[in-house]
């Protein structure tokens, strides 16, 4: 299996809702990452988890809880969240981190629209 | 702070002609930069990475230190280069930084018959 999957594609909840992104891998990559991409814009790093322990955190809003179960499992926990929140999430995994020229290898991304 | 620019959000050309798509960067290290891309209805993915030298579905890119820039090139597009192009940086070798790509806005190539 050499792709990233997420689930669900779509998703629309309430800001009182708690619900969950999955991602998962099977590739034996070791990190693995959360992007926010708006529409007609870049993705925007959130959270980088290597070796199932989080590397990075770009400030993000606490009601964004990431969760790494295990190396090929990646989740995103949304509580809370207001109506701007809503955007692609993409996940992406690597082999390593600090490897350099390292390829990032994106899965198709969560819509999310928080009503 | 590093930053990577596009300034062409929108380029319009005609099968078999030439396509270069800009890409400025601003960091004063020794930076990584990629090209990704995204058809329609398909996952961003790689297209080429510098230190890789490499011509993939005939485009290159080649890093001007000089002039920090990447621009993407491919001598005759093709219809089914229609798709939006990502220039990324990543600021190389500090562990700090892990592997955080800082993509630039984006260019959409659209390739007519």
């Amino acid at each position: 299996d050499t792709e990233v999957t997420q689930t669900p594609k779509h998703l629309v909840m309430g800001m009182t809702n708690k619900k969950s992104l999955k991602c998962e891998q099977h590739m034996g990559h070791r990190a693995m990452y959360w992007y926010k991409q708006k529409a007609k814009k870049p993705p925007e790093l959130m959270f980088v988890y290597s070796y199932e322990k989080l590397s990075i955190n770009e400030s993000v809003p606490s009601r964004f809880s990431p969760e790494c179960p295990n190396s090929s499992l990646l989740n995103l926990h949304l509580h809370a969240l207001q109506p701007e929140d809503s955007a692609l999430y993409l996940c992406a995994s690597s082999q390593e981190v600090w490897r350099a020229q390292e390829t990032q290898y994106f899965g198709p991304g969560t819509r999310l629209l928080v009503l | 702070a590093q930053r990577v620019t596009q300034p062409e959000k929108l380029l319009s050309v005609f099968k078999g002609a030439p396509v270069e798509l800009k890409c400025n960067y601003s960091y004063s290290g020794s930076p990584e930069l990629f090209w990704y891309v995204q058809y329609s209805r398909q996952r961003l993915q790689l297209l080429l990475r510098h230190i890789s030298r490499e011509s993939i579905k005939g485009f290159t890119a080649d890093l001007n230190k000089g002039e920090t820039s990447f621009h993407l090139k491919k001598p005759f597009a093709q219809e089914e280069d229609s798709a939006m192009y990502y220039c990324a940086l990543k600021i190389g070798m500090i562990k700090a930084a892990g592997n955080k790509l800082t993509f630039g806005g984006g260019t959409r190539v659209l390739v007519k018959p």
